[in-house]
């Protein structure tokens, strides 16, 4: 079946500019996490939604960065006035319920590069 | 805070060689552990995983054992393939109410015909 879909793959914007990321987990996944992955770093996390909710929204780094998932499937990752330093590859990764025990599904990422 | 330290890399074998990638970690509690391993072009795949002390974790000829008393999850493989090549990813998740993923920042592997 289908994986874990990311749109766009690749996102060119100014400084200042507006940015939104799509993330289209598997079907029937109640647990969808984001991630970030700087060059020559691990993915780190930033959100975790369950259904609708945003569980743990301790890795968002300020307040520029918002993300939603209003019917509980895809999501979108929002960040305002984009700065350099927000390059980098962000990840989604959806999972069955979220438990501990659960793989988690990546998706092949949106490469951001922030002008 | 939990964390994550593996090996630097880049490695580089030949075809055939015995492969270690060292990962060490700090956790609370008891965590579960991952090797995940990214392909060039594609996107991030589980490997393997173990969930508690001692279990040993398998996958296309890749093995790691959680040792507790080290707190250790070492990557190995007997004989690697040109086909091995990518950046592997040590990771663990410490429960509470979302297990998200920490993870290490990669090793890349090169093997060579």
């Amino acid at each position: 079946g289908a994986g874990v879909s990311q749109t766009p793959s690749n996102k060119v914007t100014e400084k200042g500019k507006y940015v939104e990321l799509r993330c289209d987990p598997i079907s029937g996944h109640t647990a969808l996490y984001w991630y970030r992955q700087s060059l020559g770093q691990g993915p780190e996390f930033l959100i975790y939604f369950q259904g609708t909710g945003a569980a743990d929204d301790s890795g968002l780094p300020n307040d520029r960065f918002f993300a939603v998932r209003p019917e509980g499937s895809v999501s979108t990752l929002k960040i305002q006035r984009t700065e350099r330093g927000d390059s980098a590859v962000y990840l989604c990764a959806s999972s069955s319920t979220g438990g501990p025990y659960n793989e988690q599904f990546f998706g092949p990422g949106t490469r951001l590069t922030v002008l | 805070g939990n964390s994550v330290t593996q090996m630097e890399g880049p490695v580089t074998l030949s075809e055939e060689a015995f492969l270690t990638i060292n990962c060490t970690y700090t956790a609370t509690g008891y965590p579960s552990l991952f090797w995940y391993v990214q392909y060039p072009g594609e996107g991030l795949q589980l490997l393997l995983k173990a969930t508690k002390a001692d279990d040993k974790g398998s996958n296309k000829g890749f093995e790691a054992t959680y040792r507790k008393e080290t707190t250790s999850f070492h990557l190995e493989k007997g004989s690697v393939q040109v086909s091995d090549s990518a950046v592997y990813f040590c990771a663990l998740s410490s429960g509470g109410s979302n297990y998200k993923l920490t993870f290490g920042k990669g090793t890349l592997l090169t093997v060579n015909p």
